[in-house]
């Protein structure tokens, strides 16, 4: 049963476009994630929120930008995206073991 | 940077046998270990997790920690066609919430 939800699940721009993707958790969970899993599936950690507050921030261009506006939500910008930015992004929550993905958020960048 | 290594890359079994996966880590802080199974087109799920030494059952799967050499195995018996995943290892020091990802090992078991 899904309870992390991403929007949207597909998405083709241009280079040098703006893109949003957003998660909301529905398990009362205090710590959000993102993640990017690239074509060779290598998962790789990008940010991490715990109650609101920034508290992971792996070296990631500038262009990607984290959001959140309650433990529940935690949306991701990218600014002026690039090629290698084609990916699927996971969101993911926890409340302190294991993680709870959402379904993924599939970018393509052409 | 912490480093989690699996091993093999790939592995095919037939049906009905045994798979066994490997991971380690490279950071002495690591405490625990999970396990994820991704599906294709799929998100991943956690299958099992371990967080002290010795050895864990779940129905067809077994989990063995080795926490002196960070070693984590998962085996898999009596293995299925819907067992054919990518199975991925995490691993994390408390409390520091960053679960960090091995590059997986792709099973596939053939009928």
């Amino acid at each position: 049963e899904t309870a992390v939800f991403q929007t949207p699940n597909y998405h083709v721009t241009q280079v040098g476009n703006e893109v949003s993707f957003n998660c909301k958790q529905t398990l009362g969970h205090d710590t959000m994630y993102w993640y990017k899993q690239d074509s060779k599936k290598l998962l790789k950690i990008m940010f991490s929120y715990n109650n609101k507050q920034l508290i992971v921030n792996e070296t990631v261009p500038r262009r990607f930008s984290p959001q959140s506006s309650d433990k529940a939500h935690l949306n991701l910008r990218i600014k002026s995206v690039e090629p290698e930015d084609s990916a699927v992004y996971l969101c993911a929550s926890s409340s302190g073991n294991t993680l709870y993905f959402g379904e993924g958020s599939r970018l393509i960048v052409v | 940077q912490q480093k989690v290594q699996q091993s093999p890359e790939s592995l095919i079994v037939p049906e009905g046998g045994m798979a066994s996966l490997n991971c380690t880590s490279s950071d002495r802080n690591v405490d625990y270990f999970w396990w994820y199974r991704q599906h294709s087109g799929k998100s991943p799920k956690m299958l099992m997790s371990i967080f002290s030494n010795g050895e864990k059952e779940e129905g067809r799967f077994t989990v063995h920690l080795n926490k002196a050499s960070l070693h984590t195995s998962l085996h898999i018996r009596d293995s299925q066609p819907s067992d054919s995943a990518l199975y991925l290892c995490a691993a994390s020091n408390t409390g520091n919430y960053k679960y960090v990802f091995g590059a997986g090992t792709r099973l596939k078991v053939i009928a």
